[in-house]
């Protein structure tokens, strides 16, 4: 059973769109980070959300903590070609685990 | 400043036997956590190393060990492998104490167990 669930699993989406992603759990986090992975690569770091509440925005990005610091939401407003890849949220507790990833694929 | 790096960057094994995976972190950083991912899966933390020593371990089976060296350069051992060990190792550095720190990862190792 993953720690941090993520959803969708998947996304295809038309440049243009709006979408959400979301990461779930039940445990308590003393933060959150989201990653993108891009094929043969390894995971990059967009933000990490400390304070229960706290909404970070990174250009078109917008991402979100719990009150609880339990769950948190990845926006992309306006989606482009390069927004595309693996979405992966990661929760501090002792070390960092990771969900299971959404894959967003935005088409031209 | 160099980041992360990992080798090799692809492997080919057969079942049984032994690899070791070798990760430099990037410059200022003392923690090295190693991960596990499977082809469309996230990464599953393995273990993590500070001061040349397991500081937090995954549930992974003790076939998979590890070692921290004095310059802070990590290996990631696994002995008798199954086909299911075929995957990417991740290698991530940060810097101790500060768990609220980007992990900064290389490119991985692609492990293949034939």
């Amino acid at each position: 059973t993953q720690l941090l669930e993520q959803s969708p699993q998947f996304l295809s989406i038309q440049e243009g769109e709006n979408l959400t992603v979301y990461c779930n759990s039940s445990s308590v986090f003393s933060s959150l980070q989201w990653y993108r992975q891009e094929p043969g690569e390894g995971p990059v770091l967009l933000v990490t959300v400390v304070t229960g509440g706290e909404v970070k925005k990174l250009k078109r990005l917008t991402f979100q903590f719990g009150d609880a610091r339990k769950d948190s939401s990845l926006h992309i407003t306006a989606a482009q070609p390069g927004d595309t890849g693996l979405y992966l949220c990661a929760g501090a507790r002792n070390d960092m685990r990771f969900g299971a990833g959404t894959r967003l694929t935005v088409k031209p | 400043d160099a980041g992360v790096t990992q080798s090799p960057t692809h492997l080919i094994k057969t079942r049984g036997q032994q690899v070791t995976l070798r990760c430099s972190p990037k410059s200022g950083h003392d923690t090295v956590s190693w991960y596990q991912q499977a082809l469309g899966q996230g990464p599953q933390f393995i273990f993590q190393y500070y001061e040349e020593e397991e500081r937090q371990r995954g549930n992974f089976p003790d076939r998979f060990s590890g070692h921290q060296f004095p310059n802070y350069s990590s290996e990631l051992n696994v002995n008798a492998l199954l086909l299911g060990d075929s995957a990417l190792y991740l290698c991530a550095s940060s810097a101790y104490g500060t768990y609220n720190s980007p992990l900064h990862f290389g490119n991985g190792t692609r492990l293949t167990v034939t």
